[in-house]
């Protein structure tokens, strides 16, 4: 099993300029989800999906797009990025929202927006 | 404004010593769990607590729940360098809530 993975690794963007983050996982997780992490903020949530053709906003979502036409992929969409959405991104996929099942994240992609 | 803070937000300790790491809320958590993150990786589960005033070991690391389930600690006993990372607590109130995290860093 290769877990959650997220393409690409690294990535930087003109202000303006739209680009889409890809997360795929092959556990057969029902629930999606994808989080930016900054200094001195922790993770925040970005957008969230509970199955195929469910996706919901979390705490951050402007500027951010998702859709979830399988169960497996999970991409996130920058329309017109912004400085102030240089950061690191993760998606995360568990089981279900039960209140002990664990998140498994993938390694990440580090976006600068110039 | 959090809803989760951890403290301290850096540690730089001998190897050796023993510490202990907190996250605080006013809210009530149904469970909380511990994740552990490495430079350039996603952050890995660690522990996950449900009942108030649960304590569970692993290994050198205790962690423990709260009586009101608002608060928990992550205590490691004789640290080692391997236990260098950046630790995070998260509170499951309808959706899991992360703290800032302790970045803790064990000198050789």
């Amino acid at each position: 099993n290769a877990g959650v993975t997220q393409t690409p690794k690294f990535q930087v963007l003109k202000t303006g300029q739209s680009m889409t983050l890809q997360c795929a996982q092959d556990m057969n997780h029902e629930y999606m989800s994808w989080y930016r992490q900054d200094p001195g903020m922790g993770l925040r949530l970005i957008h969230y999906s509970v199955g195929a053709g469910i996706t919901d906003q979390g705490e951050v979502p402007n500027g951010y797009n998702v859709s979830r036409s399988t169960t497996e992929d999970f991409p996130l969409r920058l329309l017109s990025a912004a400085p102030s959405q240089t950061s690191v991104y993760f998606c995360a996929s568990s089981y279900s929202l039960g209140i002990v099942d664990e998140q498994f994240f993938g390694p990440g992609t580090r976006l600068t927006v110039l | 404004t959090q809803l989760l803070e951890q403290s301290p937000q850096f540690l730089s300790i001998q190897e050796g010593e023993n510490l202990t790491v907190y996250c605080n809320s006013s809210s009530v958590f149904s469970s909380l769990q511990w994740y552990r993150q490495e430079p350039g990786e996603g952050p890995v589960l660690l522990v996950t607590v449900v009942t108030g005033g649960e304590v569970k070991k692993l290994k050198r690391l205790t962690f423990q729940f709260g009586d009101a389930r608002k608060d928990s600690s992550l205590h490691i006993t004789a640290a080692q360098p391997g236990d260098t990372g950046l630790y995070l607590c998260a509170g499951r109130v309808d959706k899991l809530v992360f703290g800032a995290g302790t970045i803790l860093r064990v000198k050789s």
